[in-house]
């Protein structure tokens, strides 16, 4: 089993939907990240967070530290939201260099 | 504007040659990181390095090799040692913490 888990692996919305990735691992963490991966392949960081929830424009990012789960919330999805969205974890117990990261779910939004 | 730089793009080598990655960042971090990527895998390091002078093997050191000669500067050298070299790599950076700021890539293929 994986450490981090991401579901779902592919995901087709269209333009305006409420989209909702979710992410869940197994050790216990100091921090989460949410990543985005454009088309052509650069990474941009959208979050971190350690607790509770942030909110950036259109994203949200909130993180059940109890439940070991953490999602990613898009509203009014755009066309220009389509990428391929990762979730990574710092472990409380890793060097400070260690990320784990999920596989990535891959998201296509549609006109 | 402050940034990483990966280059080149794309890199096409013959079995049995060494090759080596650019990665130079404008952005005064302290911490650098060589990730590879796979296709249906997260991210896995390479190497890292905290300070210039020194850096760390991480969970797939075998058949690559970094310098760390000055703060901007982290170039990965893929060996003939590796036994599968062809994947998209990604450098990365930090200011001492998360949240890391990434590069466009590199993508390898040897034939």
């Amino acid at each position: 089993k994986n450490e981090v888990e991401q579901s779902p692996q592919n995901l087709t919305a269209q333009e305006g939907e409420f989209i909702t990735i979710n992410c869940s691992y197994s050790v216990g963490i100091s921090a989460l990240h949410w990543l985005q991966q454009h088309p052509g392949g650069g990474i941009v960081s959208l979050f971190m967070l350690s607790s509770g929830k942030k909110k950036h424009g259109r994203l949200i990012a909130t993180i059940n530290i109890q439940e070991k789960h953490s999602s990613l919330h898009i509203t009014a999805s755009h066309p220009r939201d389509s990428a391929v969205y990762i979730c990574a974890v710092k472990s409380r117990t890793g060097t400070a260099s260690k990320l784990t990261f999920g596989t990535g779910t891959r998201l296509q939004v549609t006109l | 504007d402050g940034g990483i730089t990966q280059s080149p793009k794309y890199l096409f080598r013959k079995e049995g040659q060494n090759v080596t990655l650019s990665c130079e960042q404008n952005l005064n971090h302290d911490a650098m990181y060589w990730y590879r990527q796979d296709p249906g895998q997260g991210l896995r390091l390479i190497y890292y390095s905290q300070i210039v002078n020194d850096f760390q093997k991480g969970d797939i050191a075998e058949g690559y090799s970094v310098s760390r000669e000055k703060k901007e500067s982290f170039p990965l050298t893929v060996t003939s040692a590796q036994k599968n070299p062809t994947a998209f790599y990604l450098c990365a950076s930090t200011p001492g913490g998360s949240p890391l700021h990434f590069g466009n890539g590199t993508r390898l293929t040897v034939t």
